[in-house]
């Protein structure tokens, strides 16, 4: 059983603010790391797919690196805005299989 | 360019009636994932399809469920005998290929209770 641990499972943050969190995973075997955004009713879209050691990614607000070496990635979000509001998933992907493990989210409010 | 079909949105069945789940992949994709979200808890993987094939079923229960993805048609997720903790939201994604960087696109879901 592979094991995908996202902190924090839970944050509150004001409109502008920078935050950032987690996901943890397998160092052996790696083979793809993704970012899902997920709003609530409607189904997760993809923000990243991340492959190499030291990848860095961008979309407008939101990047995110990642360590194969050391098994973690992160996510940032710059100045976040009400509409980032969102549970933010990752899901890790081995050479050996077809099937993405994903971790538990992180729900991210964005107050006014 | 629709992305990934899923129905019905919700469905309603009693213990011992039958579940049929359908999902349409994006156009031109042929790789299909079930994925499924028991109440407080994460998206687990279930089965993974090829048109016509069951690649990896590894994640589905022994009994009552299947899956099938025709040559022409949605893939089935097929749930015989429901019992109240089949009650879950059941998500299918598709992706063009196997390619490293290919993400899953995933459908809006589909949501079972069980009287």
């Amino acid at each position: 059983i592979l094991n995908v641990e996202q902190s924090p499972q839970s944050l509150h943050v004001q409109e502008g603010d920078s935050t950032n969190f987690t996901c943890s995973f397998p160092s052996s075997n790696f083979y793809a790391l993704h970012w899902y955004r997920w709003e609530t009713a409607k189904s997760p879209k993809a923000l990243f797919v991340m492959t190499l050691n030291g990848d860095e990614k961008k979309k407008g607000r939101i990047s995110a690196t990642l360590n194969t070496k050391e098994g973690y990635s992160y996510l940032y979000i710059k100045g976040s805005q009400p509409e980032d509001s969102a549970t933010y998933l990752c899901a890790f992907k081995d050479n050996a299989g077809n099937m993405l493990t994903f971790g538990g989210g992180t729900r991210l409010m964005v107050k006014p | 360019n629709a992305g990934v079909m899923q129905n019905p949105r919700h469905l309603v069945r009693r213990r011992g009636q039958e579940a049929r789940l359908r999902c349409s992949p994006m156009k031109g994709h042929s790789h299909v994932y079930w994925y499924r979200q028991l109440p407080e808890e994460g998206l687990k993987f279930m089965v993974y399809l090829q048109k016509e094939n069951i690649i990896d079923e590894s994640g589905m229960p022994k009994e009552r469920f299947s899956a099938e993805f025709p040559k022409e048609g949605p893939s089935i997720l097929r749930i015989q005998q429901v019992v109240r903790g089949d009650s879950a939201a059941y998500f299918c994604a598709s992706s063009l290929d196997l390619g490293r960087s290919q993400p899953q696109h995933f459908g809006d879901g589909t949501r079972l209770s069980i009287l």
